[in-house]
């Protein structure tokens, strides 16, 4: 069965910290993807890949950074965390034929305190 | 500034009955678009999709309509069951990037 795998269900961190979020799938897709969801506003990209190294800016992008190393994993940076970005983090990844829909992880609660 | 909206925050429905969850969007460069089901603690799963260039497309209990020139979608659930309680997330895109819109929960009453 497919599936998309974020590393941590919970997180607590303080204001000013440096916060990895893992992304891992098995599934040999190309496109990775982070959303962030907030009541009211549901689902925004904040930076999506379609394929290894590559990387580009979803609709907001500010405050985050993206790594990928290898196909299989796409990290989601939050170079100095801040109270605005407590959030749910959704990882997702697709396969090239846009067709077909996203696969999307649990998701990571983030808080920042 | 959203491109894709659903205006009914939540939807109460007795259960066998149909559930009719709406959405609309702004851009007309959207070529395919999604409905997610979202449970608490979990990721949202994709439940049906549909092309920009078909009207309808079923699938089991759950069918999709979409009219282009109104740049509306609809997801139908009949006959509507408990274990359809959920949050349910309208999506559009074109080439990579899918735009969400805001959600709508539907409880379904026994």
């Amino acid at each position: 069965d497919v599936k998309v795998t974020q590393s941590s269900r919970y997180l607590v961190k303080r204001t000013g910290e440096k916060v990895f979020l893992e992304c891992v799938q098995d599934m040999d897709h190309e496109n990775m993807f982070w959303y962030r969801q907030d009541p009211g506003l549901g689902l925004r990209l904040i930076y999506f890949s379609y394929d290894v190294k590559m990387k580009e800016k979803g609709d907001i992008p500010e405050g985050y950074s993206v790594s990928r190393e290898k196909k299989e994993r796409f990290s989601l940076i939050l170079e100095s965390a801040s109270t605005n970005q407590t959030s749910m983090y959704l990882c997702a990844s697709r396969r090239g034929d846009k067709v077909y829909g996203y696969t999307f992880g649990s998701g990571t609660r983030l808080t920042v305190v | 500034d959203q491109q894709v909206k659903q205006n009914s925050p939540s939807l109460s429905v007795q259960e066998g009955r149909i559930s009719i969850l709406n959405c609309d969007y702004t851009n007309s460069m959207f070529d395919y678009f999604l409905w997610y089901k979202k449970y608490p603690a979990e990721g949202p799963t994709f439940l049906i999709s549909i092309s920009s260039i078909k009207d309808k497309n079923e699938d089991g209990r759950f069918t999709v309509f979409l009219n282009k020139s109104a740049k509306h979608l609809s997801l139908h659930i009949v006959p509507s069951q408990p274990g359809d309680s959920a949050v349910y997330f309208c999506a559009a895109g074109n080439d990579y990037k899918l735009s969400f819109g805001a959600g709508t929960t539907v409880t379904v009453r026994a």
